[in-house]
């Protein structure tokens, strides 16, 4: 079946330093993509996805491009900061018509410090 | 703010008792999903209904039921509770069934068996 894999956490960065959140999956055919992220005590908020290979989908300093030929989807951004500490979701939705459920990877939390 | 309202926030309740999770999609939203986060299992898809009727399950115990009102909203009955069953229930909704549609989640019910 369907399965995402995502790097594990918990990963610690000071402020202005890069960020590279390794997210891999397993689906037939063409998934979309997505990356969700959640903030202390909320709800899960989409922050991008893809929806085809070499789509690069980007948001808040954001990016993640949909590599087909790695089945990647690595989220990045250049220069982190303390609001951006959450939990990172790696997800994907499959490309067939008995509904689109999101296959979630297990989480990376993701701390920022001064 | 996703638009995507579920109640109560949190319940504490007993074991063997049954609870009902409801939830409001935001408007237009045809589709429903239902998903469980716990320590253990991490975002595992319930189920999902559109415009009323069942169109994915996933990792749903027979214990547990949903459905779809006309107005659009969603129920989600939890019987027979264990102490197991104490997880974030999370509601989605989406406005269709194909992948790469967006599906904004709401805040989440805590619920606690103890």
């Amino acid at each position: 079946g369907d399965s995402v894999t995502q790097m594990e956490g918990p990963v610690t960065l000071s402020e202005e330093a890069c960020l590279t959140i390794n997210c891999t999956y397993t689906a037939t055919g063409y998934p979309s993509l997505f990356w969700y992220v959640q903030y202390p005590g909320e709800g899960l908020q989409l922050l991008l996805k893809a929806t085809k290979a070499d789509d690069k989908g980007s948001n808040k300093g954001f990016e993640a491009t949909y590599r087909k030929e790695t089945t990647s989807f690595h989220l990045e951004k250049g220069s982190v900061q303390v609001s951006d500490s959450a939990v990172y979701f790696c997800a994907l939705s499959p490309f067939t018509g008995g509904g689109n459920k999101l296959t979630f990877g297990t989480g990376t939390q993701l701390k920022v410090e001064l | 703010d996703s638009g995507v309202t579920q109640t109560p926030k949190h319940l504490i309740t007993a074991t063997g008792q049954r609870v009902t999770l409801r939830c409001s999609p935001r408007s237009g939203d045809l589709s429903v999903y239902w998903y469980q986060q716990s320590l253990d299992q991490g975002l595992q898809f319930l189920i999902q209904y559109y415009n009323g009727e069942e169109r994915a399950k996933g990792n749903i115990l027979e214990r547990f039921s949903a459905q779809q009102f006309p107005d659009l909203h969603s129920e989600l009955n939890l019987s027979s509770l264990e102490l197991g069953d104490s997880a974030l229930y999370f509601c989605a909704s989406g406005s269709g069934i194909f992948s790469g549609n967006t599906i904004y989640f709401g805040e989440g019910s805590w619920l606690t068996v103890v």
